[in-house]
């Protein structure tokens, strides 16, 4: 996997964007980023992945820098409930995906 | 629906007592592993399963065994060689083929008496 390097934790403002930034500066060219989210005491739910090309769905937008070295995961307007533990991830293939500490985001009215 | 049941979800055991943790999902996936978390921490990889009958350690096996005699099912047996088995168990499944997303239960918490 190549190394991921998240900010500890954020915070944002209820109905405004969260911007939440990774650093995957060893990422390889055939190498996915994906997102995550943990609300606590919950499992993991997938969240958006994208490989070159800024990505966007239901719950989320991704951009990729053009070098891939580092990524921005953007929750439009953000609630309450979008406080969580936001994991990026760049596995390098195969099935051993592993889990950093992630950024903890803190939503508040 | 679709997804990954996992049981119990909390779970107390003596000092010295092995447990099963059973995790059984209708997604179709092959592939299957088993976390654990720790308070605070991200997760970290226990065993994973790409095919029925073979499985591979991850970076944290000893003390845990596993077997996948059925696609749909993948437990994990925590035995009493795990010095600090108190922590959150997630179990999680993929495709493996096309991007791997894995798709999470919702844990099982054990706690040693």
């Amino acid at each position: 996997d190549a190394k991921t390097t998240q900010p500890t934790s954020m915070d944002c403002a209820e109905g405004r964007a969260a911007n939440l930034p990774c650093n995957h500066s060893t990422i390889s060219g055939n190498e996915y980023v994906y997102w995550y989210r943990q609300i606590h005491s919950q499992g993991p739910q997938y969240i958006i992945h994208g490989l070159k090309n800024n990505e966007t769905n239901e719950m989320a937008s991704l951009i990729i820098t053009e070098d891939r070295k580092s990524s921005t995961l953007i929750l439009p307007h953000a609630t309450l409930r979008d406080t969580a533990v936001y994991y990026c991830i760049a596995p390098a293939g195969g099935f051993k995906t592993i889990f950093g500490a992630g950024t903890r985001l803190f939503v508040k009215a | 629906d679709g997804g990954i049941t996992q049981s119990p979800k909390y779970l107390f055991r003596k000092e010295g007592q092995n447990v099963t943790l059973s995790c059984e999902q209708n997604l179709n996936h092959d592939a299957m592993y088993w976390y654990r978390q720790d308070p605070g921490q991200g997760l970290r990889l226990i065993y994973y399963s790409q095919i029925v009958n073979d499985f591979q350690k991850g970076d944290i096996a000893e003390g845990y065994s596993v077997s996948r005699e059925k696609k749909e099912s993948f437990p994990l047996t925590v035995t009493s060689a795990q010095k600090n088995p108190t922590a959150f168990y997630l179990c999680a499944s993929s495709q493996v083929s096309g991007a791997n997303v894995l798709t999470f239960g919702a844990g099982s918490r054990l706690t040693v008496l």
